[in-house]
């Protein structure tokens, strides 16, 4: 039972257009939401977050926005750049447990 | 650099052997997590730390995997009589009770049961 889903494998953008990543969650209990972008080698490096009483959180390129109603979170990339290319993972927490999801890879076209 | 340390980076093994891997977390992280992660999936967690107290186990950690934090310092996991299915990336992360719930993850351990 995947209580994180992010349902693109891939994706493929070009450089400078908008990148938009989708994680679903069935989990209620969920308050709290992490994206990480993991390189080949690598351990998953955090790259934004997002608390349940908001709806959206920005950190320069990078956008998260949550639909509480719709159990849904996506990260928008703006505007993406080669070096966005990696595997990006959503988790999901309720306080004591991470739950991740299997990860989208985006690949950015120069 | 202060970042979370692993060791080894790779490990191979036979079935049947014990291996043992290490996490150094950030220093005044008090919080640390064990996750295992397989091709094409997220990391799953197995279990975390308080300071030295154990306070999560993952029904995913069998009797054969435990791990242990003497001194809320460096963490140890070892998986006894080690089986092909336990072949996997194992990712240790730390964080600060306290702070935000972000997760710092180290570079992790590959490991290879033959």
């Amino acid at each position: 039972d995947q209580q994180v889903k992010q349902n693109s494998p891939s994706l493929s953008v070009q450089e400078g257009r908008i990148s938009i990543l989708n994680c679903d969650y069935t989990n209620s209990m969920f308050d709290y939401f992490l994206w990480y972008k993991k390189y080949p080698a690598e351990g998953p490096t955090f790259l934004i977050s997002i608390s349940s009483i908001k709806d959206k959180n920005e950190d320069g390129r990078f956008t998260v926005f949550l639909n509480k109603s719709a159990k849904h979170l996506s990260l928008h990339i703006v505007p993406s750049q080669p070096g966005d290319s990696a595997v990006y993972f959503c988790a999901a927490s309720d306080g004591q447990n991470f739950v991740f999801g299997p990860g989208t890879r985006l690949s950015v076209l120069p | 650099d202060t970042g979370v340390s692993q060791d080894p980076r790779h490990k191979i093994t036979k079935r049947g052997q014990n291996v043992t891997f290490r996490c150094d977390p950030i220093s005044e992280h008090n919080r640390l997590y064990w996750y295992r992660q397989t091709l094409g999936q997220g990391p799953e967690f197995l279990t975390y730390f308080q300071n030295e107290a154990q306070l999560e186990k993952s029904r995913l950690l069998s009797d054969r995997f435990s791990a242990e934090r003497p001194k809320g310092s460096f963490s140890t996991l070892e998986i006894q009589r080690t089986e092909q299915g336990d072949s996997a990336m194992y990712l240790c992360a730390s964080s600060f009770r306290g702070g935000g719930r972000e997760q710092f993850f180290g570079p992790g351990t590959r490991l290879t049961v033959l």
